[in-house]
């Protein structure tokens, strides 16, 4: 079992939609997880982290943490064409270490 | 501007030729570390770096040294490189100081490595 699981997509959403991106972790001990998006080509971008039960919300962008189900998600409201990209839950599963998923792709058409 | 600088950005390079890819950061953080990113596989941790003088292994250390003789710097070795190492590298820095919160990671603009 993969450390930290992410469907690959893609996942395609109409413009003005909410983009629902979901992420399972296996090390019961994580205790910090955190959203990166990554453009085509560039660098990975920290756009979320979430320490605790429950949701954060951040403009369009709101992350869960379920612990008891091991599942940590993200949304994005009225998606853009602009908010297309991959999106790689990282979660840390003990100090000094930073497991990442595969990404999820994300496309928002006009 | 905070930043992390690696370089070069594109390398093509031949089998065995000792090769080192840079990664300065200005934002005096304690952590930095390096991925590669190969398709289907994601980022895997090759080597991390808790503060100067400290390096361990990530999950794919196989072929690669690092050091970290001044915080600012974390240069990447590849001592004898192969085909297998071709890939898209990033170096991350993060501040250790506030606890969970040291995965909020900067990354470097990448390097794309050709290994023939």
């Amino acid at each position: 079992q993969k450390e930290v699981e992410q469907n690959s997509g893609p996942l395609s959403v109409p413009e003005g939609a909410i983009a629902s991106l979901n992420c399972t972790y296996s090390d019961r001990g994580s205790q910090s997880f955190f959203w990166y998006r990554q453009y085509s080509g560039k660098s990975p971008e920290l756009i979320m982290s979430i320490y605790s039960n429950g949701d954060k919300e951040d403009g369009r962008f709101t992350a869960q943490l379920n612990k008891a189900s091991q599942y940590v998600s993200l949304l994005i409201r009225d998606s853009q064409p602009s908010d297309s990209a991959t999106y790689l839950c990282a979660v840390n599963t003990g100090f000094q270490k930073l497991v990442f998923g595969t990404g999820t792709r994300l496309l928002v058409s006009p | 501007e905070a930043q992390v600088t690696q370089n070069p950005r594109y390398l093509i390079t031949v089998t065995g030729k000792k090769l080192t890819v840079t990664c300065s950061q200005n934002m005096n953080h304690e952590y930095m570390s390096w991925y590669r990113q190969d398709p289907g596989l994601g980022l895997r941790q090759i080597y991390y770096s808790m503060n100067v003088e400290v390096t361990d292994k990530g999950d794919v250390p196989e072929g690669y040294k690092v050091s970290r003789k001044e915080k600012r710097n974390f240069p990447l070795i590849l001592e004898s490189p192969s085909p297998n190492q071709t890939s898209l590298y990033f170096c991350a820095s993060s501040h250790t100081g506030t606890g969970l919160a040291w995965g909020e990671a900067f990354f470097g603009q990448g390097t794309r490595l050709t290994v023939v």
